[in-house]
């Protein structure tokens, strides 16, 4: 599998309701950040967690990170048919000397569908 | 102050022709990457740069891809003679000097349709 894997692929649920999106990565990362992409469009940046934080909050969002699973998680309370988008969890991977790489791995992605 | 602008937003091409896509990174960046996404994937890296200097190209195809960040002006992301393979939505991003975030602010993309 490759660094950045989103789980599941695709997730469909009702307004109101939670989505959780898993992505799991290979690599000691310097940090995890997830986006946002709505169909044709660019990424929106979401939120950033540091390797050596274990939960994020930004609005109705939350993020957890787990080094030691190389794994994290991304909670949308709440949901909204705006949150309708594809999810993409991206890892800055450790270079060497413990600098960053500088590029972003990305996973494929999960496809979120919120229905009203 | 304005985000990552990218042009154009949609670029068609002829086999054999060549393609430029530009990125103006945001206001005070001085680091930009060009990713790549093919239909009903993720991004994939193509080569960081700074002013003047290319830090990594690991993800550029060998032959026929090239990347510039003058010291003045646009990064420039050239494809010659392109291929119908080459049609899939090319993103700039940048980030800030090293020792901030390190967040990454993308652009709209360039579409690009090879005939």
């Amino acid at each position: 599998s490759q660094q950045g894997e989103e789980d599941p692929q695709a997730l469909s649920i009702q307004e109101g309701e939670n989505a959780t999106m898993n992505c799991s990565y290979k690599t000691s990362i310097n940090n995890l950040q997830w986006y946002r992409q709505n169909s044709g469009r660019g990424l929106v940046h979401l939120i950033l967690i540091r390797s050596n934080e274990r939960e994020k909050h930004s609005g109705r969002l939350r993020v957890t990170l787990d080094t030691s699973k190389k794994s994290s998680s991304l909670l949308i309370t709440a949901s909204r048919a705006a949150d309708t988008a594809s999810y993409f969890c991206a890892t800055d991977r450790v270079g060497t000397g413990g600098t960053s790489y500088g590029k972003l791995t990305f996973g494929q992605g999960t496809i979120l569908t919120v229905h009203p | 102050n304005a985000g990552v602008m990218q042009n154009p937003r949609h670029l068609v091409r002829r086999r054999g022709q060549e393609a430029r896509l530009r990125c103006s990174p945001m206001k005070g960046h001085s680091h930009v990457y060009w990713y790549r996404q093919l239909p009903e994937e993720g991004l994939k890296f193509m080569v960081y740069l700074q002013k003047e200097n290319i830090i990594d190209e690991s993800g550029m195809p060998k032959e026929r891809f090239s990347a510039e960040f003058p010291k003045e002006g646009p990064s420039i992301l050239r494809i010659q003679q392109v291929v119908r393979g080459d049609s899939a939505a090319y993103f700039c991003a940048s980030s800030p000097p090293l020792g901030g975030s390190k967040t990454q602010y993308f652009g709209p993309g360039t579409r690009l349709l090879v005939l």
